[in-house]
């Protein structure tokens, strides 16, 4: 099994509402990954989780909270966000976080904010 | 920091030309630049990477990329490109943050073939 499963495929929400974002994978990987990519431009890289571990938060508001539960699961739980978070939200896993790691990403959700 | 830089937001090239998709990088130490292609409405996909060694690297869907120390370049190429090839593609490079690494991306360029 070589896929980053991510769920659900597409959210609407409001901007008082709260839902998660979930991501699964059955790699063994131990490394965790959430960006966020507007149309047609790059990733941005969001939070790291390294072996269930927090290592980066690249400065991400507190509507933005993000919970590795055990080794294969990500979640990234939303929380009054604003118009301009409507993206769509990649996960990914590698192995490790060494510098030749490469990156498996799942298919994303597409998010819109109300 | 480190960082990567695709100076072209777009290239078209006929189907059955080769193609070439530019991208630099800007990296104190050793360089970890990767490749990566995202369809419409999908994921990224890995390409191909360079860690150390032969500067011609091979990949994935018949790519190839050229690293090139004094340039400080790192151009996706392939001989014959096809219509399916039409894609966004990002040079990407492995950088320090914080209490490990992560994975930064050049800003994209769009791959068009025509037929």
């Amino acid at each position: 099994d070589t896929e980053v499963t991510q769920t659900p495929k597409h959210l609407v929400m409001g901007m008082t509402n709260k839902k998660s974002l979930k991501c699964e994978q059955h790699m063994g990987h131990r490394a965790m990954y959430w960006y966020k990519q507007k149309a047609k431009k790059p990733p941005e890289l969001m939070f790291v989780y390294s072996y269930e571990k927090l290592s980066i938060n690249e400065s991400v508001p507190s509507r933005f909270s993000p919970e590795c539960p055990n080794s294969s699961l990500l979640n990234l739980h939303l929380h009054a966000l604003q118009p301009e978070d409507s993206a769509l939200y990649l996960c990914a896993s590698s192995q490790g976080t060494g510098p030749n790691e490469k990156l498996f990403f799942g298919s994303g959700t597409q998010l819109s904010v109300l | 920091a480190q960082s990567v830089a695709q100076p072209e937001d777009q290239v078209n090239v006929a189907e059955g030309n080769p193609l070439t998709v530019k991208c630099t990088y800007s990296v104190s130490g050793n360089p970890y630049l990767f490749w990566y292609v995202q369809y419409p409405n999908r994921g990224l996909q890995f390409l191909l990477k360079y860690i150390t060694g032969d500067n011609l690297v091979k990949g994935s869907y018949g790519f190839e990329a050229e690293f090139n120390k004094s340039q400080t370049s790192f151009h996706l190429k392939k001989p014959s490109a096809l219509v399916s090839d039409s894609a966004l593609y990002f040079c990407a490079v492995r950088t320090y943050r914080q209490a490990g690494t992560a994975l930064i991306f050049g800003k994209g360029t769009t791959l068009s073939v025509s037929s």
